[in-house]
């Protein structure tokens, strides 16, 4: 069983278009995230969740939406895709915050045209 | 700001070579958990070294903890191909919340 699943593992798509990536995960964790992994190998986090609700949004262009219908699923929006949006975006959760170890989805693959 | 830098950022050896990857903060780390990611996959999380000194083993994989909770150290002993892969260490942001600050990454390429 998978634990942290995220579709599409590949999108390559035009720059101005609008496109989603979905994460779920069957661990019962409380927190979820995003992260994007640069060309240098840079894990940097862009958002964070616990239990639906928004708790870490580090400035990130508002082209960026998330969206946690429930506290297994952290889903990521993205509007008007640009070049520098290339990158591969992963999802993972913890038990809790407070810096907890992570599980982490084997990544997106976003390629822009 | 507390960043993690890794050294060295990229390291390629032979099968049956030793080596050490280290992790360094001028900030305390209350934790700090080593990562590795293998190509087309997601960090998995390898071990967390919370007390200060710690040392902690994982078959050939050494983990210690600095004295001041400001560095930390992965040694590799008898390197295989197995062991090929992005060495990211990580620590809990100061001042509560959920963040993980991850360091800069040391990428390992062990040849047969």
């Amino acid at each position: 069983d998978t634990a942290v699943s995220q579709t599409p593992k590949y999108l390559v798509t035009q720059m101005g278009n609008d496109k989603s990536i979905k994460c779920e995960q069957n661990l019962g964790h409380d927190t979820m995230y995003w992260y994007k992994q640069d060309s240098k190998k840079f894990l940097k986090i862009m958002f964070s969740y616990n239990n639906k609700e928004l708790i870490i949004n580090e400035t990130v262009p508002n082209r960026f939406s998330p969206k946690s219908p429930d506290k297994a699923h952290l889903n990521l929006h993205i509007n008007s895709l640009e070049l520098g949006d290339s990158a591969v975006y992963f999802c993972a959760s913890s038990q809790d915050g407070g810096g907890q170890p992570q599980h982490f989805g084997d990544g997106t693959r976003l390629s822009i045209l | 700001t507390q960043l993690l830098e890794q050294s060295p950022q990229f390291l390629s050896i032979q099968e049956g070579e030793n080596l050490t990857v280290y992790c360094n903060s001028s900030s305390v780390f209350s934790s700090l958990q080593w990562y590795r990611q293998e190509p087309g996959e997601g960090p998995v999380l390898l071990v967390t070294v919370v007390t200060g000194g710690e040392v902690k083993k994982l078959k050939r994989l050494t983990f210690q903890f600095g004295d001041a909770r400001k560095d930390s150290s992965l040694h590799i002993t008898a390197a295989q191909p197995g062991d090929t892969g992005l060495y990211l260490c990580a620590g809990p942001r100061g001042g509560g919340g959920n963040k993980l600050t991850f360091g800069t990454g040391t990428q390992l390429k062990v040849e047969l």
